[in-house]
């Protein structure tokens, strides 16, 4: 049972318009949430992240929304650059309590395919 | 320059041969963890490391094995490969603190098993 989705398998949006992507988890418990970034024949990179306990943070062009009742978190891009073209992971992440924590539980991704 | 590396970065072979993939982190790192990539599946993890001679499972370990013998290595050990273990993998690491610190992932290493 996927506890991490992404039903978006991919995204297509215009250059400089707004781009969301969506991400929907099932375990209340979730601490964190990270949004990472990959490109072809690269790994991921982290791209940002947001507490359980705020319910947005913004850096740049890059915003992400986390909505614990819906248990439903949400990565806006703007405006959306031809650079942002990459498959965008969605990760939540459990904290132990004394620190530390465990792997990430990646969703299958949304590849992000920006127009010109 | 802090990184992660990965050895080999392509690897053919054929099953039953035994393989290790290694993982190397130059910034004294506690976590360290392989992932594997397949289409349609996304990123699962295989073995998580908390710290030196602490393992545990992932979500799919089964036909892996790894060891932690020193903080910056963390080799990925295939000890009889078969085709379902064509993929791509990762290797990453993280401070403990984990949460908003990132996880730094390797370049990747595409082994195919024939």
């Amino acid at each position: 049972d996927q506890q991490v989705k992404q039903n978006s398998p991919s995204l297509s949006v215009q250059e400089g318009r707004i781009s969301i992507l969506n991400c929907d988890y099932t375990n209340s418990m979730f601490d964190y949430f990270l949004w990472y970034k990959k490109y072809p024949a690269e790994g991921p990179t982290f791209l940002i992240s947001i507490s359980s306990i705020k319910d947005k943070n913004e850096d740049g062009r890059f915003t992400v929304f986390l909505n614990k009742s819906a248990k439903h978190l949400s990565l806006h891009i703007v405006p959306s650059q031809p650079g942002d073209s990459a498959v965008y992971f969605c990760a939540p992440i459990l904290m132990y309590s004394g620190g530390g924590a465990d792997g990430l539980t990646f969703g299958k991704g949304t590849h992000l395919i920006i127009q010109p | 320059e802090a990184q992660v590396t990965q050895n080999p970065r392509y690897l053919i072979t054929v099953t039953g041969k035994k393989l290790t993939v290694t993982c190397s982190q130059n910034m004294n790192h506690e976590y360290m963890s392989w992932y594997r990539q397949d289409p349609g599946l996304g990123l699962r993890q295989i073995y998580y490391s908390m710290n030196v001679e602490v393992t545990d499972k992932g979500d799919v370990p089964e036909g892996y094995k790894v060891s932690r013998k020193e903080k910056r290595n963390f080799p990925l050990i295939l000890e009889s490969p078969s085709p379902n273990q064509t993929s791509l993998y990762f290797c990453a690491s993280s401070p403990p603190s984990g949460g908003t610190d990132t996880q730094y992932f390797g370049p990747g290493t595409r082994l195919t098993v024939l």
